[in-house]
């Protein structure tokens, strides 16, 4: 499709389990984001890619998490030995194409540690 | 800490009234951003406002900005049970998009 998509939709797992999320963004958009939304609040920005320049990590809340983004294409959010604090809405947006100012999001990824 | 700060933190109306949702920023912004959420879910872009614009007109959307008070109110005129969401502003300082600071958004409840 024309949007952003996010897998997978919901991930349930244990405390101490590594998981992946992946993003595949709006084809073109130069810019993606990660966010993290806990249940009832505002968007925590976790990490900005933009083209080949150095991703800003700035908001990536402890060294348990890590992204990458493949070919300037494809982004995948690691977040190793879970914890249940890190239950959330991880949130995917895209932005950089004709509406500048603009991002686009995808459906999120609801992670539940148990 | 959440630069955009949004409040009424909730929000409960009839159809047909209209609903203000107002946002309240700290540093100096190139533009300011209205995004809409559907349960818990992705996000979507509504109306965006440049720092030079006092108000800004879209359908039902009516948004004002005033840069010396770094406040920002979002109007959905003739509201709609399906106008059921949560709002939130972003502020960007960059103009680039590069990072947009969200707030902690108003839950609104459209009554049928």
């Amino acid at each position: 499709g024309a949007g952003v998509s996010q897998s997978p939709s919901n991930k349930v797992t244990e405390k101490g389990k590594d998981v992946e999320l992946r993003c595949d963004p709006i084809s073109g958009h130069t810019a993606l984001y990660w966010y993290r939304q806990s249940l009832g609040q505002g968007l925590e920005f976790l990490i900005y890619f933009q083209g080949n320049s150095a991703p800003d990590k700035s908001g990536l809340p402890s060294d348990r998490f890590s992204a990458e983004r493949t070919g300037g294409s494809v982004s995948t959010l690691t977040i190793q030995r879970t914890q249940q604090e890190d239950s959330a809405v991880y949130l995917c947006a895209t932005g950089g194409g004709k509406s500048y100012n603009e991002q686009f999001f995808g459906p999120g990824t609801r992670l539940t540690v148990l | 800490s959440q630069q955009g700060e949004e409040d009424p933190q909730a929000l409960s109306i009839q159809e047909g009234e209209n609903a203000t949702m107002n946002c309240s920023y700290k540093t100096s912004i190139n533009n300011l951003q209205w995004y809409r959420q559907n349960s818990g879910r992705g996000l979507v872009h509504l109306i965006l406002i440049r720092s030079n614009e006092r108000e800004k007109h879209s359908g039902r959307l009516r948004v004002t900005l005033d840069t010396s008070k770094k406040s920002s109110s979002l109007l959905i005129t003739a509201s709609r049970a399906a106008d059921t969401a949560s709002y939130f502003c972003a502020t960007d300082a960059s103009g680039s998009a590069r990072q947009l600071t969200f707030g902690s958004g108003t839950q609104l409840t459209v009554l049928p």
